[in-house]
C-alpha cells in the first residue's frame, strides 16, 4: 500500500489565488521531503527538497517565494503555489525516503493543478 | 551535478517479446539507479533498482545492468505484457534523485 500520502489529487483554481498542497508520510517520519513538477508527458524534475524545522532548499531556476514549503512535522510537508498562473499548471508530485530501505524514493499521488 | 539521459523516448513491442531501455548518466558519484514505471496520471512505482557496486540484478521478467565504467545502465523486460505498457523512468543519484525523460512503452497484442 502507499506509504506518502498527497491531497488533494486535483484542484481547478482562478488565476491569482494560491493552492496548498499536502504530504503527509505514513506510518513514519521523514525529516526530509522532496517534491517534483511533471508536465505533461515530461519527466519529473526537483523542484526542492523540504527539511523538517528547517528552510526548504530549492533547485536552481525554483522561485522559492512563488512555491513556499513548509515542513512543520515529521509527517507532513506543504506545498503552497502563490499566486498561481496558467503557466503554473502541472503535476505536483512529492516523495519520501522510507527509514531502512535506503536510497528508496517512495511517492505520492500526485496533485493536478489547473490554473484559470 | 547529474545528467541523466534515457533512450528510446518510445518503444513499441508485441506481446511476448523483450523490451530494453537504456540511461547513460554523467557523474562519477552517482551510486543508486532505480526505474520507476508511472501510468497515465499516476504516481511512480519503484519496479527495480541497483546500487553501483553490483552489475547485474534480476526479479522476475525485469533486470538491469550496469556498466560503471561506460557510465550507463539498462532495463530489460522480458515475455512483455499489455499490462507492462506505461512510461518507464531511470534514475540516478549521487546527493539527489535526477530522472531520465522517460520512455512510453506500448505492448501491443
Amino acid at each position: 500500500g502507499a506509504v506518502v500520502s498527497q491531497h488533494p489529487s486535483r484542484v481547478i483554481c482562478k488565476s491569482g489565488t494560491s493552492v496548498k498542497i499536502e504530504c503527509r508520510s505514513l506510518d513514519f517520519q521523514a525529516t526530509t521531503m522532496f517534491w517534483y513538477r511533471q508536465f505533461p508527458k515530461k519527466s519529473l524534475m526537483l523542484m526542492a527538497t523540504s527539511n523538517e524545522g528547517s528552510k526548504a532548499t530549492y533547485e536552481q531556476g525554483v522561485e522559492k517565494d512563488k512555491f513556499l514549503i513548509n515542513h512543520a512535522s515529521l509527517t507532513l510537508s506543504t506545498l503552497t503555489v502563490t499566486s498561481a498562473h496558467p503557466e503554473d499548471s502541472s503535476f505536483y508530485i512529492c516523495s519520501a525516503r522510507l527509514p531502512g530501505q535506503g536510497d528508496k524514493l517512495f511517492f505520492g499521488s500526485g496533485t493536478q493543478l489547473s490554473v484559470l | 551535478g547529474e545528467n541523466v539521459e534515457q533512450h528510446p523516448s518510445t518503444l513499441s513491442v508485441q506481446e511476448g517479446d523483450s523490451a530494453v531501455i537504456k540511461c547513460t548518466y554523467s557523474d562519477s558519484a552517482s551510486n543508486y539507479f532505480p526505474w520507476y514505471k508511472q501510468e497515465l496520471g499516476k504516481r511512480p512505482q519503484l519496479i527495480i533498482d541497483i546500487r553501483s557496486n553490483v552489475g547485474e540484478k534480476k526479479d522476475q521478467r525485469i533486470a538491469v545492468t550496469l556498466n560503471k565504467t561506460a557510465k550507463h545502465f539498462s532495463l530489460h523486460i522480458t515475455e512483455t505484457q499489455p499490462e507492462d505498457s506505461a512510461v518507464y523512468f531511470c534514475a540516478g543519484t549521487a546527493s539527489k534523485l535526477t530522472f531520465g525523460t522517460g520512455t512510453r512503452l506500448q505492448v501491443t497484442l
